[in-house]
């Protein structure tokens, strides 16, 4: 069975201390895999879309990278701004629900002033 | 990206009536889907939202419970029939890109309580 997993659950910084959330994914192709924000109270904002391994994507202080096996999104000098919940979606190739999103079940994330 | 819109934004509805969410684009967009995300869970996807023709849905989920509508290519309804507390969710359209049809960006939501 597809699966993704996200990890940690929760992540607490000091404003500008840099750090990794992970995706790890178990799926037989794979068509892209996809980084969203959520605030609270909002739909998810899309950030990056990888679709093969070594890829990097950088915005600001987010910078996606992808594996064969997991994606990190790295945060760098990270600020409260970027606190909120990140999301990892697979998009996986074959199966009948073509542009199906599966999705990890995210990572919190707070950064302290 | 498409500016996405959805009605009503949240409902407090009780047990056993319906309630019709709208989901509407200001582009016309290939692809849309509706997805649910249950309290404290991540996104999870009901169907797709075919225009002119029936919505394919995903496993767990049915055409009597979840009936969609996609008139045109800017406009989708899902509507959640008999209403369980089970059913407390924020439903969510989403999109795929004009650009590139794999990306999805979606709508803010739509947080329904059931008494």
């Amino acid at each position: 069975e597809d699966q993704v997993t996200q990890s940690p659950e929760a992540l607490r910084l000091q404003e500008g201390e840099s750090s990794s959330l992970n995706c790890s994914y178990t799926v037989s192709g794979l068509r892209g895999l996809f980084w969203y924000r959520q605030d609270p109270g909002k739909g998810p904002e899309f950030l990056f879309t990888l679709y093969s391994a070594g890829e990097e994507k950088e915005k600001e202080r987010l910078k996606a990278t992808l594996t064969k096996k997991e994606s990190f999104l790295h945060i760098t000098a990270p600020k409260p701004e970027d606190s909120a919940t990140y999301l990892c979606a697979v998009q996986f190739a074959g199966g009948t629900s073509y542009g199906k999103l599966t999705f990890g079940q995210g990572t919190i994330l707070t950064v302290h002033p | 990206s498409a500016v996405i819109s959805q009605k009503p934004s949240r409902d407090i509805c009780q047990r056993g009536t319906s309630l019709t969410i709208q989901c509407q684009v200001d582009s016309q967009v290939t692809m849309m889907f509706w997805y649910r995300q249950q309290p404290g869970q991540s996104l999870t996807l009901i169907a797709t939202a075919n225009q002119g023709s029936e919505a394919t849905y995903e496993s767990g989920f049915v055409i009597d419970k979840f009936p969609i509508s996609r008139p045109n290519l800017t406009f989708s309804t899902l509507t959640v029939s008999n209403m369980s507390p089970e059913d407390s969710s924020i439903y969510l359209c989403s999109v795929s890109s004009s650009r590139n049809y794999n990306e999805q960006f979606f709508g803010p939501g739509t947080r329904l309580t059931v008494l």
